[in-house]
């Protein structure tokens, strides 16, 4: 299986910041690469998809890229909605993985 | 609008079983391929089985490979899972999750999730 690494585990930051979170795939994925938002007792919110590709509505100061085995989630003027937990997940191959996750915290 | 609702978690002993079933609505059910996901309490995400728009191909993670069997019924609009030989370590949120397309391998909406506890 394909083992997906992110750093770092927990992030803390200023609303307003730029915050950048790093995914690693143990094997090159292409571009098959998934974000989601999760929030505490909530369902995971999908953000991104093929690296780079925003969903509808997921606000603009939401970025993702890269290819291969190196990606990237930015999060340009972070907003008090935005404190959370973000995974990535591959979907180059079964099976699906996800990494460990990324807690956002106020700082 | 998309909705999906999980049932049928809750308590069971170890080596029990138990089914878990996922009601869609306010989509095309038939035309999506669908995932089961959890979460283990206080832990990240793991995608555990996935099974295609006719329900003829399935996929399972080998945590649960042999024990669990994802099944659906496009006339209900329904997602299932059935459990066996259940462990500790399969306590969790277990969530329905809807692929962006057939076999996608990615999630545009997600139910609420049920939970399951593995203990005696």
């Amino acid at each position: 299986d394909i083992q997906m690494t992110q750093s770092p585990s927990t992030l803390s930051a200023f609303v307003g910041d730029r915050v950048t979170i790093t995914c690693r795939a143990s094997q090159s994925i292409s571009t098959s690469l998934a974000w989601y938002q999760q929030k505490p007792g909530k369902a995971p919110k999908f953000l991104i998809f093929k690296a780079s590709s925003l969903e509808s509505g997921v606000p603009s100061r939401f970025s993702g890229s890269g290819s291969g085995t190196e990606f990237t989630l930015t999060i340009n003027s972070l907003q008090p909605d935005d404190f959370a937990t973000y995974y990535c997940q591959q979907y180059n191959s079964y099976s699906w993985t996800f990494g460990q996750g990324t807690k956002v915290e106020i700082k | 609008e998309v909705q999906l609702l999980e049932s049928g978690g809750g308590l069971v002993q170890p080596g029990g079983s138990l089914r878990l079933s996922c009601a869609a609505s306010g989509v095309a059910f038939s035309t999506y391929a669908m995932s089961w996901v959890r979460q283990a309490p206080g832990k990240g995400l793991e995608w555990i089985s996935a099974i295609s728009v006719s329900g003829g191909r399935t996929y399972y993670a080998d945590s649960v490979k042999g024990r669990f069997t994802i099944s659906r019924d496009n006339s209900k609009n329904a997602l299932y899972l059935q459990m066996n030989s259940l462990r500790a370590e399969d306590t969790a949120i277990y969530y329905c999750a809807k692929d962006v397309y057939d076999n996608a391998g990615f999630f545009d909406y997600w139910g609420q999730g049920t939970l399951v506890t593995v203990s005696s």
